[in-house]
């Protein structure tokens, strides 16, 4: 069992709606979670990191972590078709270490 | 100008041929990486590298080889390229924890374009 899942999808959902990514983990060590999203034929991006639990809101973004259930979820609201892209999830111990990666999931938004 | 930069960006080759990928970046961070990523298997470290003289394995090192040429220089190469080494290749770098330079949050990694790499 991989220390990330990630389901890889594809996620299709219609403009406006809500979306629901998630990741579940099993190191108990992992502090900071974090969610990178790739467009196609580019290299991931840093969209948002949260330190340990709790919620952290960026605009129509939410992050939140769940530590006690090990689970972490990216909320999108009001989603826009330039939202359309690959979420990946990481994860770290903090202290500089090396995050670990989900696979990744495809998101599509419609028009 | 982009921060992290790599050439090729597109490489098609043949069975038992070297191949050597080149990253550069103007960031200024000591640490680089080196990831694939295949369809449904994600992000996979490749090998990584704290600084000039520091390199270490990754997950899946086995066929490939790295050089830290200089602070703002980490090669990827495979010597004998075998067809299942046909992926997407990222470079990436972060920052130290103690340059000074950055917020706390110092896990941050900075992707290049990507090197599409078919081995034919």
């Amino acid at each position: 069992q991989k220390e990330v899942e990630q389901d890889p999808g594809p996620l299709s959902v219609p403009e406006g709606a809500i979306v629901s990514l998630n990741c579940t983990y099993s190191n108990s060590a992992f502090q900071y979670f974090m969610w990178y999203r790739q467009y196609s034929r580019k290299g991931p991006e840093l969209l948002m990191y949260t330190y340990s639990s709790g919620n952290k809101e960026d605009g129509r973004f939410t992050a939140q972590v769940d530590k006690s259930s090990k689970y972490i979820s990216l909320f999108i609201r009001d989603s826009q078709p330039s939202d359309s892209a690959t979420y990946l999830c990481a994860m770290s111990k903090g202290g500089s270490y090396i995050p670990t990666f989900g696979r990744g999931t495809s998101l599509i938004v419609h028009p | 100008d982009a921060d992290v930069t790599q050439t090729p960006r597109n490489r098609i080759t043949k069975t038992g041929k070297r191949i050597m990928l080149e990253c550069s970046q103007t960031k200024g961070h000591d640490r680089m990486y080196w990831y694939r990523q295949d369809p449904g298997l994600g992000l996979r470290l490749i090998y990584y590298s704290f600084d000039v003289k520091d390199i270490n394995k990754g997950e899946i090192s086995d066929g490939y080889s790295v050089s830290r040429q200089a602070q703002a220089k980490f090669s990827l190469s495979l010597e004998s390229a075998i067809p299942n080494q046909t992926a997407l290749y990222f470079c990436a770098t972060s920052d130290r924890g103690d340059s000074g330079r950055s917020a706390a949050f110092t896990d941050t990694q900075y992707f290049g374009p990507g090197t599409r790499l078919t081995v034919l």
